[in-house]
């Protein structure tokens, strides 16, 4: 079965601080990788995803992310956060050609002014 | 994006009674649709996979008979808390996704069920 971890629990940062958020997967085929977004009191929205190609995906509002094949790994990164980056991310992952999501514990990300 | 419309966001029943959660995806034809509970402080646990046309796929543990899913369309999955009792009090959350290996999910906004 497919797990995904999210070692951080509760990320507090400053304005322009750099952000890394750990993310690690168990899965024994091909994957496809997922970032989620949640703000306060709204839904879920993909910040990037990560199908096949270049391991390294931009996605939206300055959010990158990596996959590292060799340790199972998709950690999301942004150079300089703003305060409106204040959400829960999840990290999430299906196995290829199964539509099936499976979710990290996500990690909340409180950004200081 | 596409957009998919989760109704209601908030519902408050007696214990006993049973609630109708709808998720429609409204600009596209969504083959699979997917009904999640997240608790408190925790992530999304998957509790079913509704495919248009045919009987929902239950997660291990996942009472069918209580969380009774229908998806009579390509646009429009529900799902009813049958006998809804205090511990069914939780946020349900549903995703569309188009058919395919390349495809996102869209979530809806989700809905708050409180159990009095």
């Amino acid at each position: 079965a497919q797990s995904v971890s999210q070692h951080n629990h509760h990320v507090i940062l400053s304005e322009a601080a750099s952000l890394e958020l750990g993310c690690n997967y168990s899965y024994g085929g091909t994957v496809n990788l997922f970032w989620y977004v949640q703000y306060p009191g709204q839904h879920l929205q993909l910040l990037l995803k990560y199908f096949s190609g270049d391991p390294l995906v931009k996605g939206i509002k300055g959010f990158e992310a990596e996959f590292i094949k060799s340790k199972f790994s998709f950690n999301l990164r942004k150079p300089s956060v703003q305060w409106s980056d204040t959400a829960e991310y999840f990290c999430a992952v299906t196995g290829f050609g199964n539509e099936k999501l499976t979710f990290g514990t996500g990690t909340r990300l409180t950004i200081i002014p | 994006g596409a957009v998919v419309s989760q109704h209601p966001s908030w519902v408050i029943c007696k214990s006993g009674t049973s609630v109708k959660i709808e998720c429609r995806s409204l600009d596209f034809q969504a083959t699979t649709m997917f009904w999640y509970r997240q608790f408190p402080k925790q992530s999304l646990m998957l509790m079913a996979t509704s495919n248009e046309g045919s009987k929902a796929t239950y997660e291990q543990g996942v009472e069918k008979d209580k969380f009774l899913i229908n998806h009579a369309s390509l646009t429009l999955s529900t799902l009813t808390v049958t006998s809804a009792h205090p511990e069914d009090s939780s946020f349900y959350i549903c995703s569309a996704q188009r058919s395919g290996i390349y495809t996102e999910a869209f979530f809806g906004q989700g809905t708050r069920l409180t159990v009095v």
